[in-house]
């Protein structure tokens, strides 16, 4: 079993609409659950960081962790073309913040 | 572009070559990592290093080869390398302290070996 399962997609969707993206881990050790976006040809960029459980918002991007779970989730409010990318997940715990990363996403907004 | 730059951004090398990618953090950051990402794979972390000592090394084949002169810059130097190892090798930096485990990462080098 992978630690990290992300559903690699492809999802397509209108502008407007409501994303969700997952991941579902196996070690219940991690503590620090981080979503990248990924724009084809560019480095990840780090789009929210949430430490344990709980829900973060920013702008139209929340994070959602439910450790019990052991699934985290990331919502795209109001969907834009300009989303489109591959979201990955990352989470990690113990030292030198080194992380394990889903196979990402790929999303497609359309006009 | 992010705190991270790298160069070159691409490359092709043939087999025999011994090339060099460099990577450089403008974060003050305390702790540096080198990953490769192949298509449909997630990243594979490949090296750690924290205050410029390796701390990890994941089974990485001895063509690759880090190095770390100081804490903003990092290297890798590639030698014989074969084919399957074509992908995008990212560089990655964090400060490590309490409750901080954000990595920023470079634009990466798409790596051709032909």
């Amino acid at each position: 079993q992978k630690e990290v399962e992300q559903d690699p997609g492809p999802l397509s969707v209108p502008e407007g609409a409501i994303v969700s993206l997952n991941c579902t881990y196996s070690n219940s050790a991690f503590q620090y659950f981080m979503w990248y976006r990924q724009y084809s040809r560019k480095g990840p960029e780090l789009l929210m960081y949430t430490y344990s459980s709980g829900n973060k918002e920013d702008g139209r991007f929340t994070a959602q962790v439910d450790k019990s779970s052991k699934y985290i989730s990331l919502f795209i409010r109001d969907s834009q073309p300009s989303d489109s990318a591959t979201y990955l997940c990352a989470m990690g715990s113990g030292g030198y913040n080194k992380l394990i990363f889903g196979a990402g996403t790929r999303l497609a907004v359309h006009p | 572009e992010t705190g991270v730059t790298q160069t070159p951004r691409h490359l092709v090398m043939g087999m025999t070559n011994k090339k060099s990618l460099k990577c450089e953090q403008h974060l003050g950051h305390n702790a540096m990592y080198w990953y490769k990402q192949s298509a449909k794979k997630p990243l594979e972390l490949m090296f750690v290093y924290s205050l410029e000592e390796r701390v990890e090394n994941n089974s990485v084949p001895s063509r690759f080869s880090p190095e770390c002169p100081n804490s903003s810059h990092l290297f890798l130097h590639l030698h014989t390398l074969q084919p399957e190892d074509s992908a995008l090798y990212l560089c990655a930096s964090s400060q490590i302290r309490d409750y901080s485990y954000e990595q920023y990462f470079g634009p990466g080098t798409r790596l051709t070996v032909t």
